[in-house]
């Protein structure tokens, strides 16, 4: 599976929008990028996944770059209870996920 | 739906004695289950992957004897911490899917081994 890159840490502003960026720039074609977070003492939660298109849920939205070198998570109004290590992943279908370090991301009042 | 559950949440136990911890799939029949362990301000290990019925897949450096895994249903495997000993002490987490859906993730276990 590809590795990712993604910045150690981020801080965001309570109510306004999180964009958290991760590098995957040997992603194989058949590999989706996946997002999950972990709240402290808690196990990871999923987020959203996607393979080209741009993806959104109730959670957060994923853009992924037309040549899938690189995607955003994107969380539109982070809240406190939003801080939390995120981690950008790809696999293929069926394959282990391998976690990195993650962003730690704290929303600030 | 995809709720997974793991049990106990944590157990503190002496060194030398053996613990179990459970994992189970509520809403759906998993037919691979990971065990993964965590300390502190570090990301996840992948230790084993669970396969029901039939023999657990060890990661490299995962010492199999010590680290008992059984899968013996679609919807329990659980991990036997043996002769457990303090640099054991750890959360570790499972997770369960199934095939071409995301894994989700039960709120781990921590383990204090005195």
């Amino acid at each position: 599976d590809a590795k990712t890159t993604q910045p150690p840490s981020m801080d965001c502003a309570e109510g306004r929008a999180a964009n958290l960026p991760c590098n995957h720039s040997t992603i194989s074609g058949n590999e989706y990028v996946y997002w999950y977070r972990q709240i402290h003492s808690q196990g990871p939660q999923y987020i959203i996944h996607g393979l080209k298109n741009n993806e959104t849920n109730e959670m957060a939205s994923l853009i992924i770059t037309e040549d899938r070198k690189s995607s955003t998570l994107i969380l539109p109004h982070a809240t406190l209870r939003d801080t939390a290590v995120y981690y950008c992943i790809a696999l293929n279908q069926g394959g282990k996920l391998i976690f990195g370090q993650g962003t730690e991301l704290s929303v600030k009042p | 739906g995809a709720v997974v559950s793991q049990h106990p949440s944590w157990v503190i136990c002496k060194s030398g004695t053996s613990v179990k911890i459970e994992c189970r799939s509520l809403d759906f029949q998993a037919t691979t289950m990971f065990w993964y362990r965590q300390f502190p301000k570090q990301s996840l290990m992948l230790m084993a992957t669970s396969n029901e019925g039939s023999k657990a897949t060890y990661e490299q450096g995962v010492e199999k004897d010590k680290f008992l895994i059984n899968h013996a249903s679609l919807t329990l495997s659980t991990l036997t911490v043996t002769s457990a000993h303090p640099e054991d002490s750890s959360f570790y987490i499972c997770s369960a899917g199934m095939r071409e859906s995301p894994l989700h993730f039960g709120n781990g276990t921590r383990l204090t081994v005195t």
